[in-house]
């Protein structure tokens, strides 16, 4: 059973640049998150969708940041005009029933992003 | 003050030993609480649920008590391979920043 896939693991920009990173969630899980991990801030949420719908984009840090979900099977997390403070790991979670039913996240591997 | 907040640690315990962490949380109406595991430069696994009466699972115990908001992890007969950084999570999606546990032979 393949888990939440990410891509790319790794991706090394200059400041300025585009930055698109791409999340496959479980078949079958409407819910998918995408969050922010530092060493200063730990695991930050920044959005979350249900059913392909924004559900709580509180957690975005500014208007440079953009995520999209075209279907159930594809989100993109989108960083434009990136920054050497954007510089973290960028973790995709899908889950069962989002937020109201007790089910656990699934985590892929993460993109570590480097802004230079 | 923040919504989740743990110690960071590190805890460095001997192998076998017995160790707790507590994780708080502020917001009183939280509903829902899980203890996750992240091993270096990995992805957070779910470790276990937290219910309102505790649970337990093998040498893990989960507590959690409303009346000080807090949960609790309880790690019997440590193993090296506990070595991790255990985060607390309150109503799903909200992390602690961790407590890092290194196991000593």
């Amino acid at each position: 059973d393949a888990g939440v896939i990410q891509s790319p693991r790794h991706e090394v920009t200059e400041m300025g640049q585009e930055v698109t990173l791409r999340c496959k969630p479980i078949s079958g899980h409407n819910s998918l998150f995408w969050y922010r991990q530092t060493m200063m801030r730990g695991l930050e949420l920044l959005i979350y969708f249900n059913n392909n719908v924004p559900i709580d984009d509180s957690g975005m840090p500014e208007d440079r940041f953009s995520a999209k979900m075209p279907n159930a099977s594809f989100s993109t997390l989108k960083i434009q005009p990136s920054e050497p403070r954007d510089s973290a790991v960028y973790f995709c979670a899908s889950s069962l029933g989002g937020v109201r039913l007790n089910s656990p996240l699934h985590f892929g591997n993460g993109t570590r992003l480097t802004v230079t | 003050r923040k919504e989740v907040e743990q110690d960071p640690g590190p805890f460095n315990v001997p192998e076998g030993a017995t160790v707790a962490f507590n994780c708080t949380y502020s917001n009183s109406a939280s509903q829902s609480f899980f203890w996750y595991r992240q091993d270096c430069r990995k992805e957070p696994k779910l470790l276990m649920s937290v219910y309102s009466s505790g649970n337990e699972d093998g040498r893990f115990t989960a507590q959690l008590n409303r009346a000080s908001q807090y949960i609790s992890l309880l790690i019997r007969d440590s193993k090296l391979s506990d070595s991790a950084t255990y985060l607390c999570v309150v109503n799903h999606v909200t992390f602690g920043t961790g407590t890092k546990l290194q196991v000593i032979p």
